[in-house]
């Protein structure tokens, strides 16, 4: 069963870039056909998505966001990871890392999830 | 982008008792292979999302069939036929046919 956990820093002072990791267990990250994902939840609004990476490397962003992400894969760590630059307080949500099956699934795991907190 | 409603932001059932929750898109959500792109989530207590219902009606690995999805195009609902304790949470809907994906804002089932 494909497991999916994030880790970073869980405190980021304002304009500076927030970095996220998401390894990847159960399964091979280049595996197949899939997309990461990275989708975040502030408190009291609904989840937004930030963009995603297919296995081949491709990558498409939240045009709301695009000007500050960056998603990137490690085929050889077998984990993929976001970089938002710029971050202000609105910035600050539940980070989740989750993975989707091209033509079937937007999402069909999500990691466990990591509170970033963006404060000086 | 696709906006996602969800009406109503929360719900309270009696055990035992059927609920239902909808999801309407301000697009079609049905693609040319006949399937509409439409996902149901939920988020128990302390918890990551997990996956209910996809492609509309298709229930996830281990997800009990006390669960349904339905619905065409811009409106669909998800039944739950006897809700359990267990089932408390916020149930989200979201679209994954068109980048970015977007979701509805979530109805909180409660246990009355």
């Amino acid at each position: 069963q494909v497991q999916l956990q994030e880790s970073g820093p869980g405190l980021v002072k304002p304009s500076q870039t927030l970095s996220l990791t998401c390894t990847v267990s159960g399964a091979s990250i280049s595996g197949g056909s899939y997309y990461w994902s990275w989708i975040r939840h502030p408190a009291g609004k609904g989840p937004e998505w930030i963009g995603r990476i297919h296995t081949t490397g491709s990558t498409d962003y939240n045009p709301s966001l695009k000007s500050r992400v960056t998603i990137s894969i490690d085929t050889s760590k077998n984990r993929f990871s976001l970089k938002l630059t710029s971050v202000t307080a609105a910035d600050t949500a539940e980070y989740y890392c989750a993975r989707g099956t091209p033509m079937l699934t937007g999402v069909d795991h999500w990691g466990q999830g990591t509170l970033v907190t963006v404060s000086s | 982008d696709i906006v996602m409603t969800q009406p109503p932001l929360s719900l309270a059932v009696t055990p035992g008792e059927p609920a239902s929750i909808s999801c309407r898109s301000s697009q079609s959500l049905l693609y040319s292979n006949g399937y509409n792109y439409l996902e149901w989530h939920l988020q128990k207590p302390g918890q990551s999302p997990q996956l209910l219902i996809y492609l509309g009606s298709n229930r996830a690995s281990g997800v009990p069939d006390r669960f349904s999805g339905s619905g065409s195009g811009t409106d669909f609902t998800l039944k739950i036929s006897r809700v359990e304790a267990e089932d408390v949470g916020v149930y989200y809907c979201m679209q994954p046919l068109q980048a970015p994906y977007t979701f509805g804002q979530g109805t909180k089932l409660e246990i009355k």
